[in-house]
């Protein structure tokens, strides 16, 4: 089945700075690799996504890029602020039995120091 | 108000209690989905209801029961459990069941087994 590597688990970054958290999945079939934000004491929330036939994708501060070949994908947060502080997940959907699903990687802490 | 709520937001529970989570979705959606969050781990899907028909099962042990009386309801009863059953349970919602559907989650129930 599908297995999903994140890296790091815990990231701290001054303000101001930029992040990066790189994801590696192995089923090479994986089409749509969406990155969920959790902040303390709420559930995850979508913040961006991408899919196979695009290598890149922004939205403001975030950027997620996307390597086939290699079967990886990371997150950019660039000019980073305390309230990007969280848990980030990413995420590769799979397909198994004409079912899919979505597996995701074990998360990273983010701390943005003021 | 993320339109999935959860409660209890806590519970604390001997091996020999039964007690149940209780999940809710305002947003129209068609599926439902029970999460298991433990730390440093992935989040492990547990079930899955579409139209409240459940469609999936991850290997999860009976002491989890899953009911879904309608389509913005969803239960997760809970008898006999382990200390190592303690986590945070999340529910979420999507419209449609492919793993593209963006999933929206509840801010957790965190339960703890004594």
């Amino acid at each position: 089945g599908e297995n999903v590597e994140q890296h790091p688990s815990t990231l701290s970054v001054q303000e101001g700075d930029s992040a990066v958290i790189k994801c590696t999945y192995s089923d090479s079939a994986s089409n749509y690799f969406p990155w969920y934000k959790q902040e303390l004491g709420k559930g995850p929330q979508l913040i961006i996504d991408i899919r196979s036939n695009v290598g890149e994708k922004k939205d403001q501060r975030i950027a997620v890029t996307l390597n086939k070949t290699a079967k990886h994908f990371s997150l950019h947060i660039t000019e980073t602020q305390p309230e990007d502080s969280a848990v980030y997940f990413c995420a590769a959907r799979w397909t198994q039995g004409g079912s899919e699903k979505l597996v995701f990687g074990k998360g990273t802490k983010l701390t943005v120091n003021p | 108000e993320t339109g999935v709520t959860q409660t209890p937001r806590h519970l604390v529970m001997g091996m020999t209690n039964k007690k149940s989570l209780k999940c809710e979705q305002h947003l129209g959606h068609n599926a439902m989905y029970w999460y298991k969050q433990s730390a440093k781990k992935p989040l492990e899907l547990m079930f899955v209801y579409s139209l409240e028909e459940r469609v999936e099962n991850n290997s999860v042990p009976s002491r989890f029961s899953p009911e879904c009386p309608n389509s913005s309801h969803l239960f997760l009863h809970l008898h006999t459990l382990q200390p190592e059953d303690s986590a945070l349970y999340l529910c979420a919602s999507s419209q449609g069941l492919t793993g593209a559907n963006v999933l929206t989650f509840g801010a957790g129930s965190r339960l703890t087994v004594l």
